[in-house]
């Protein structure tokens, strides 16, 4: 069975860090680009960050720039989202979706929520 | 920035027929996608590439596109397509971006 699980998320104060994990099972990883999409309490669907397949080419959204790192561990099925410098703002259910190429996103997880209070 | 438009909500009886359409300056040359939301869970995907529809969704669910719009168009709605609506395409560089939703109300 093709699957995203996230993790890490949780209770962060303004100005922490936290780590997301997306493990991936039931495909060839490392033949996607990956993307992080974040959805605050009862708002719509916003793209935060995505990587190419091997992991050369990286891309943010203006909000998160700077402050957020992506990268992935093809050996291990993982993506990854490092966030720093938290806002109030950043919170938000953070889903970790893949790129077919068709374009699109057609697997996605099942979310993390990130609260930062 | 980019954006694409969605009205914010559409409302129809059971087996009428429910459009909602997503505008935007680059669909001309971008694909549109879009995605259905229900309460609690993850995005599924019910159209791509404008027009065609994955695996596992019902017929009633159809794209189309023409000149900077994109419609979903949900024939004979169910009571189960009630649920939140996502456009999402790209920018002139490639850049996703999705619309702001709709909300499908199944009266």
């Amino acid at each position: 069975e093709v699957q995203l699980v996230e993790s890490g998320g949780g209770l962060v104060q303004p100005g922490g860090s936290l780590r997301l994990s997306c493990a991936a099972s039931g495909f060839t990883f490392s033949n996607y680009w990956m993307y992080w999409v974040r959805q605050a309490p009862g708002k719509g669907l916003v793209w935060v960050s995505r990587m190419n397949s091997d992991g050369s080419s990286t891309s943010y959204a203006d909000s998160v720039r700077g402050r957020f790192t992506i990268s992935r561990d093809n050996a291990r099925n993982t993506l990854y989202l490092q966030m720093n410098s938290l806002r109030v703002e950043d919170t938000a259910v953070y889903y970790c979706a893949r790129e077919p190429a068709a374009g699109g996103l057609d697997v996605w997880g099942q979310g993390t929520t990130v609260t930062v209070s | 920035s980019y954006e694409l438009t969605q009205p914010p909500s559409v409302s129809v009886s059971p087996g009428q027929t429910a459009r909602i359409p997503c505008s935007g300056d680059a669909l001309p040359r971008q694909y549109g996608y879009w995605y259905q939301q229900k309460p609690g869970q993850a995005p599924v995907p019910v159209i791509y590439k404008d027009i065609e529809r994955p695996s596992g969704i019902p017929e009633r669910f159809s794209g189309s596109s023409s000149g900077t719009t994109v419609t979903l168009t949900i024939s004979g709605v169910q009571a189960e397509d009630e649920a939140d609506y996502y456009c999402q395409s790209a920018d002139s560089s490639g850049t996703m971006v999705f619309g702001g939703g709709t909300k499908l109300t199944v009266l």
